[in-house]
């Protein structure tokens, strides 16, 4: 499978706990974007990064959210100490280097449900 | 500050007919404008983008849209609706000649239901 591969589908946590969202991008795509979207609503832009650098954090919350995007293996979006307000689809996208106006390729997304 | 409207949450349309779903944007130089499709537990996948060019622009599974920089639009078209296209549509619009890739800003989203 050559699309964006985000892990897992589902997860479930306790208020307090820690989650961890996983994506790979699409072979040969260094450019990934994390989305939020919330029932019924439209994605929100969270943040921007290429690896190992953040270029663009605008939409993160000031606190508990964080990402990176390593030199090997998937980028990681971390919620540290859930809240019920926290869940969400959250969707990973890629683009390939340089490519301003090629689409962003959105993977399946990771469901969380806080309880 | 870059925006998106879709001033429908819902279309509802019959099988063979033709279909509009409306999108609105507001960015500061040249738009980059998108359209995704999102089936049911399922991420968002790419019908079709304007960046330069000839304003009808078309895409996957017989969809096209049209360019209106007067309007500031970019709506949605398809000359014939199948059932199989009732799915949550949305329109995207990031600002071009920024140098770089950057973040996509979305709209709300139409819901489109076609009936036999």
């Amino acid at each position: 499978n050559a699309g964006v591969m985000q892990n897992p589908r589902h997860l479930v946590r306790r208020r307090g706990q820690e989650a961890r969202l996983r994506c790979s991008p699409m072979k040969g795509h260094s450019h990934v974007y994390w989305y939020r979207q919330l029932p019924e609503e439209g994605l929100k832009f969270m943040v921007y990064l290429q690896k190992e650098n953040i270029i663009d954090e605008s939409g993160m919350p000031k606190e508990r959210f964080s990402a990176e995007f390593p030199k090997e293996g998937p980028s990681i979006l971390r919620i540290q100490q859930v809240v019920r307000g926290d869940s969400a689809a959250y969707f990973c996208a890629s683009s390939p280097q340089g490519g301003g106006n090629q689409p962003q390729h959105f993977g399946d997304g990771t469901r969380l449900s806080i309880l | 500050a870059q925006s998106v409207a879709q001033p429908e949450d819902q279309v509802n349309v019959a099988e063979g007919n033709p279909l509009t779903v409306k999108c609105t944007y507001s960015v500061s130089g040249n738009p980059y404008l998108f359209w995704y499709v999102q089936y049911p537990n399922r991420g968002l996948q790419f019908l079709l983008k304007y960046i330069t060019g000839d304003n009808l622009v078309k895409g996957s599974y017989g969809f096209e849209a049209e360019f209106n920089k007067s309007q500031t639009s970019f709506h949605l078209k398809k000359p014939s609706a199948l059932v199989s296209d009732s799915a949550l549509y949305f329109c995207a619009v990031r600002e071009g000649n920024t140098g770089t890739a950057s973040k996509l800003t979305f709209g709300t989203g139409t819901r489109l239901q076609v009936t036999l």
